[in-house]
C-alpha cells in the first residue's frame, strides 16, 4: 500500500459526459502527478500540482482539468468523454517538486461506452 | 512521446534464473527509474539511480547506468513466481524537470 488512495476504482460511463476522478496523496507529500495509462498510448504524464500550484503539463487534452485544493488533495475532470479516453488513470504523489520517487495510487479504471 | 524505450517486450524465464531488462533513452536525463506494475494495479517505485551513478543495488535487484550510450539495465537475481509484473523505466530529463517520462515496459513471466 501506498499510501496513496484513490476514488472511485471503477467508473463506466457514456460519450460525451463529464467526470471527476479523485486523489489523496501520502501524508506530507505536496506534489501530486496525475497519469493516463491505455494499450496504445502507454503511460502518459498528464499533469503536476505542488502545493496548490500547477507546477508541471503534459499531453493532457483542453477537455481535461485538474486542481489541488488547501487540504492537498486533487481532482482530474474530464469532460465531453470520447470513446478513446477509456484507460486507467493514476495518481503519484512526492514530497517535493520533482526528480524524487513518486508513490502510485491503485488507479482509477474509467469505461467510456 | 516515450523517452525510454525497454527491450525486451516480454521475457519468460524459469523460477530461479536471472532476468535482465534494458532501457534506452534519448535525452540527458536527472535520474533514472524503475517501477514495476501487477496487472492492472498501481505502479510500484523499485529503484533510483542518479545520472552521477553507474550502479546501484537493492535486494535482489541491481541497476547499471551508462549515460554515455543512454542506456539502463534491470537485473533481477534468483527469479521467483511472484516477480511476474510489467517493469517500466522512467526518466526525468535535464529538459523537462519534474516530468517523469515511461517507457512501453518489459512483460516479465517467471514460470514456478
Amino acid at each position: 500500500d501506498s499510501g496513496v488512495t484513490q476514488t472511485p476504482k471503477h467508473l463506466i460511463t457514456a460519450t460525451g459526459q463529464r467526470v471527476t476522478l479523485r486523489c489523496s496523496p501520502r501524508s506530507g507529500d505536496l506534489s501530486v502527478y496525475w497519469y493516463q495509462q491505455s494499450l496504445d498510448q502507454g503511460l502518459q504524464f498528464l499533469i503536476q500540482y505542488y502545493n496548490g500550484e500547477e507546477r508541471a503539463k503534459g499531453n493532457i487534452l483542453e477537455r481535461f482539468s485538474a486542481q489541488q485544493f488547501p487540504d492537498l488533495h486533487s481532482e482530474l475532470n474530464l469532460s465531453s468523454l470520447e470513446l478513446g479516453d477509456s484507460a486507467l488513470y493514476f495518481c503519484a504523489s512526492s514530497v517535493g517538486a520533482g526528480q524524487e520517487t513518486q508513490y502510485f495510487g491503485p488507479g482509477t479504471r474509467l469505461l467510456v461506452l | 512521446s516515450q523517452q525510454g524505450e525497454e527491450d525486451p517486450q516480454a521475457l519468460s524465464i524459469q523460477e530461479g534464473e536471472n532476468a535482465t531488462m534494458n532501457c534506452s533513452y534519448k535525452t540527458s536525463i536527472n535520474n533514472l527509474q524503475w517501477y514495476r506494475q501487477n496487472s492492472g494495479r498501481g505502479l510500484v517505485h523499485l529503484i533510483l539511480i542518479r545520472s552521477n551513478e553507474r550502479e546501484k543495488h537493492s535486494g535482489r535487484l541491481r541497476v547499471t547506468l551508462d549515460t554515455s550510450k543512454k542506456s539502463s539495465s534491470l537485473l533481477i537475481t534468483a527469479s521467483r513466481a511472484a516477480d511476474t509484473a510489467s517493469y517500466f523505466c522512467a526518466t526525468d530529463a535535464i529538459s523537462s524537470a519534474r516530468q517523469l517520462t515511461f517507457g512501453s515496459g518489459t512483460q516479465l513471466t517467471v514460470l514456478p
